[in-house]
């Protein structure tokens, strides 16, 4: 079935240590997101690709970097954990422009826990 | 700038009742999404409206949208426990192929 997975679905990091989320997809989606999510609050969009096109959100902190080296395949990289990054980090993927419809598929996510 | 909000936040009730969530949003857009999370899980899609007057059903669940009043209702009849989750609804305000989320609403269906 085509699909977004994300590995690992659980990471535990020391404070400070780098930390790279990995997002793969089967759906041959143009656009890939990243979000952060806390506590069942609203996902936060971190940023997102359409192709290789990057988009940053303007609050997203420079410790979040992403690359996505091709079409299946989008990472989220961290460079200095800190406390405050604890959360789930959800991988999506969309495929506009049919019907300019811009449903997101999300995989399970990765919780992300920082000692 | 456009927000979206839903109400209730938090609804606890019981087996069987019927109510209604309510996400209404401050820009015209005629695309609305609803998801779906379980705790500790990711989002699920729901429904996706796409225009003025859509209607959808699943099982119990129906939503709809109304984009001259800005509001999409999701309506829950004959409550089952299994229908607990957090229930999101999200707009495509039509730009960046982004969506605009509301807060949540936690539903807690009690036996």
């Amino acid at each position: 079935d085509a699909m977004v997975i994300q590995n690992p679905r659980y990471q535990v990091t020391q404070f400070g240590k780098p930390v790279t989320l990995s997002c793969s997809q089967t759906l041959n989606h143009n656009v890939m997101y990243w979000y952060q999510q806390k506590s069942s609050q609203a996902p936060k969009l971190l940023f997102h690709y359409y192709d290789k096109d990057f988009n940053n959100e303007a609050d997203t902190p420079d410790n979040f970097q992403s690359r996505r080296p091709n079409t299946s395949f989008c990472f989220l990289d961290i460079r200095s954990p800190g406390l405050g990054d604890a959360a789930m980090y959800l991988c999506a993927t969309s495929s506009p422009p049919t019907g300019r419809l811009f449903e997101q598929y999300f995989g399970p996510g990765t919780r992300l826990t920082v000692t | 700038e456009l927000k979206v909000e839903q109400n209730p936040l938090f609804l606890s009730m019981q087996e069987g009742k019927n109510y209604t969530i309510y996400c209404n949003y401050s820009t015209t857009s005629d695309r609305l999404y609803w998801y779906r999370q379980d705790p500790g899980k990711s989002l699920e899609s729901l429904f996706v409206l796409l225009s003025n007057g859509a209607v959808k059903q699943e099982g119990r669940l129906m939503a709809s949208l109304d984009t001259k009043a800005r509001l999409s209702t999701l309506h829950i009849t004959a409550a089952v426990h299994d229908l607990s989750a957090t229930y999101f609804c999200a707009v495509d305000p039509d730009s960046n192929y982004q969506l605009i989320w509301g807060a949540g609403t936690k539903l807690i269906i009690k036996p």
